[in-house]
């Protein structure tokens, strides 16, 4: 079993539509959850973290499910420039900010 | 603002050809890191350090080494280039404070695409 596994996608949906991608670890031990955001050819960019209450920012909603053992990002109203692969990311240890990467999920968001 | 430079950008290489990655950043991270990113797969973890004169191997070391003889320096050397090693290389640097929710996330370079004939 991967150490996290993401559904690849590929998700295309209208601008304006709601869209939730799921993350689920392995490592209960787990202690950082991070959603990144890359474009095609480009390098990783830290989109949020991930808070155990759920935390929220503009359209983005990320919540963290210990018991589960799953991540999720929720984009709220897509806009064409949300297109983009989204990676989920854990820091499994805690320590040595070692961090594991999903392989991503791809949104393109159509006109 | 740099951030983290990596050079060079692109590189074509033979195979059992060496080359030596360069990263660079100027925001004065403890923690530097290489990866490698593959078609279909996560990035991957080579080899990382927790500060200067300091480095230890993460998830697929096998074929790489590193030196941090600077602080603001991370080398990453192939020295007989394989074409399994075919690959987009990133960079990575971050404070060594904080943990759970104070975690300091990861700033990344914008890649090295290498290729191994």
């Amino acid at each position: 079993r991967k150490e996290v596994e993401q559904d690849p996608g590929p998700f295309n949906v209208p601008e304006g539509a709601t869209v939730a991608f799921n993350c689920t670890y392995s490592n209960s031990a787990s202690q950082s959850f991070f959603w990144y955001r890359q474009d095609c050819r480009k390098e990783p960019k830290l989109l949020m973290s991930v808070y155990s209450s759920g935390n929220e920012d503009g359209r983005f909603t990320a919540q963290l499910n210990r018991a589960s053992q799953y991540i999720s990002l929720l984009i709220r109203d897509s806009k064409l420039s949300d297109s983009a692969t989204y990676l989920c990311v854990v820091n499994p240890s805690g320590s040595a900010r070692q961090l594991t990467f999903g392989s991503g999920t791809q949104l393109t968001v159509l006109p | 603002n740099a951030g983290v430079t990596q050079t060079p950008k692109f590189r074509v290489l033979k195979t059992g050809q060496s080359m030596t990655l360069l990263c660079a950043q100027d925001m004065n991270h403890e923690y530097m890191y290489w990866y490698r990113q593959d078609p279909g797969m996560g990035l991957r973890l080579i080899h990382y350090s927790v500060g200067e004169g300091t480095t230890a191997k993460g998830e697929v070391p096998d074929g790489y080494n590193v030196s941090r003889l600077k602080k603001q320096n991370f080398l990453l050397g192939l020295e007989s280039a394989a074409p399994s090693q075919t690959s987009v290389y990133f960079c990575a640097s971050s404070y060594s404070s904080g943990t759970g929710v104070f975690y300091q996330p990861q700033h990344f370079g914008d890649g090295t695409r290498l290729s191994i004939l």
